[in-house]
């Protein structure tokens, strides 16, 4: 069976600081892929990054980054300097290449950046 | 590049009602699609999926359907709507079954 879980439910912080969303996955297959989306107002998922689970490679975009750890079945994500665009609801998301085959999504985390 | 469209974009119908709902994917051949529904508190449930035209699986039972009668071309129905089919429907395409899905912009769906 598959699961991701968001802890974190709801977090504010002020713009220009730094957040820290986490994201902590099961799975008992070896070949596995983990996902990012970003969900606006608006209600559109928007991809935001995919890393295979061969790749514990960290991997920074703009003032977005990724922290990937197989030992803690974590996939973090941060954002440096937020801006209030950033407000979003942000869901980690878990491919398995076993039978399931299927993106397992975590219950989301919404992000609130205040001016 | 490639696009995802949905429509409509909110739809409010009695119980009892038909529906359909159809999504288009433009600038890709033979994607993988996908039906998604989030209900209120943002959970996103996977109804039904598609490697190819005429090929449906269903991943939970409900009283919807999915057809797909061209290659780029997923409709989600229903014969009778119940007030429990309320909430926001994503359609999705990937280039495969282990590749990051793209979703379209969503249909709010309110049965009364």
């Amino acid at each position: 069976a598959q699961k991701v879980t968001q802890a974190q439910t709801e977090i504010s912080v002020v713009e220009k600081e730094d957040v820290t969303l986490d994201c902590v996955y099961e799975t008992r297959d070896t070949t596995y892929y983990l996902f990012w989306y970003k969900q606006p107002p608006s209600g559109e998922l928007v991809f935001l990054i995919r890393r295979n689970s061969f790749d514990e490679q960290n991997e920074i975009s703009g003032r977005y980054s990724w922290n990937f750890q197989k030992s803690t079945s974590s996939f973090n994500f941060t954002i440096t300097a937020s801006q209030v665009v950033d407000s979003a609801v942000y869901f980690c998301a878990l491919l398995s290449s076993g039978s399931a085959r299927q993106l397992t999504f975590g219950s989301g985390t919404q992000l609130t950046v205040l001016p | 590049s490639q696009t995802i469209h949905q429509w409509p974009a909110t739809l409010v119908q009695p119980v009892g009602s038909p529906l359909s709902l159809e999504c288009t994917v433009e600038g890709t051949s033979n994607p993988n699609l996908y039906w998604y529904r989030q209900a209120a508190g943002r959970g996103l449930q996977l109804l039904f999926y598609s490697v190819g035209i005429g090929q449906i699986s269903s991943e939970v039972p409900q009283n919807l359907s999915a057809s797909r009668p061209q290659d780029r071309q997923f409709i989600l129905s229903s014969k009778k709507l119940l007030l429990s089919d309320s909430g926001f429907y994503l359609c999705a395409w990937s280039t495969g079954l282990l590749y990051e899905q793209y979703f379209g912009p969503g249909t709010r769906l309110t049965v009364t």
